[in-house]
């Protein structure tokens, strides 16, 4: 079955600053990559996602890269605020299971003012 | 559009009773719906696939007998842990898919944290 590795498993960054979470996959089917950003004891909320047929995709400071040859996506947040203060899950579904997500072990984002 | 409302948000129970969650679609409709299990500051790991009118497909290691889900209807999936003992205690989320988009997409309930004395 499908594996997801996520790295780092926490990242501090200055305020203002770049975060960067990288993850890969195993299974070349795989081909919708979500990421959610999950408060402390809250529900896991979709930030962003990318599909197979696309290389990268950007919502103001949040952007996904996805390399399918490599099987690796990562996420990029830029220009950090404290409120992006939290965890951060990748995760992996293919159309045949749709819904059926792997998720990566997550990335505790502490971002310091 | 796309709310997902689970109840109760947190539960305690003694040890050898059973605990039902419920999961429901509010504002569509969601042929399969989802249960994960997370232990805390750790990844949301998928216990089961909770088909409308159809048993579930369980994860490998995850005792069906012990987690007993129900899908009824198109905007209802339950879990059941039965004779709960402390090693149940988890935060335990649910999620759906809309029956009629075709992109992946999966919604969130806002979980149910389980503590068994």
């Amino acid at each position: 079955g499908e594996n997801v590795e996520q790295h780092p498993s926490t990242l501090s960054v200055q305020e203002g600053d770049s975060a960067v979470i990288k993850c890969t996959y195993s299974d070349s089917a795989s081909n919708y990559f979500p990421w959610y950003k999950q408060e402390l004891g809250k529900r896991p909320q979709l930030i962003i996602d990318i599909r197979s047929n696309v290389g990268e995709k950007k919502d103001q400071r949040i952007a996904v890269t996805l390399n399918k040859t490599a099987k690796h996506f990562s996420l990029h947040i830029t220009e950090t605020q404290p409120e992006d203060s939290a965890v951060y899950f990748c995760a992996a579904s293919k159309q045949s299971s749709w819904g059926k997500l792997q998720f990566g072990a997550g990335t505790q984002v502490v971002v310091t003012p | 559009g796309a709310v997902v409302s689970q109840h109760p948000s947190w539960v305690i129970c003694k040890s050898g009773t059973s605990v039902k969650i419920e999961c429901r679609s509010l504002d569509f409709q969601a042929t399969t719906m989802f249960w994960y299990r997370q232990f805390p500051k750790q990844s949301l790991m998928l216990m089961a696939t909770s088909n409308e009118g159809s048993k579930a497909t369980y994860e490998q290691g995850v005792e069906k007998d012990k987690f007993l889900i129900n899908h009824a209807s198109l905007t209802l999936s339950t879990l059941t842990v039965t004779s709960a003992h402390p090693e149940d205690s988890s935060f335990y989320i649910c999620s759906a898919r809309p029956t009629d988009r075709d992109t992946g997409e999966l919604f969130f309930g806002e979980g149910s944290r389980l503590t068994v004395l």
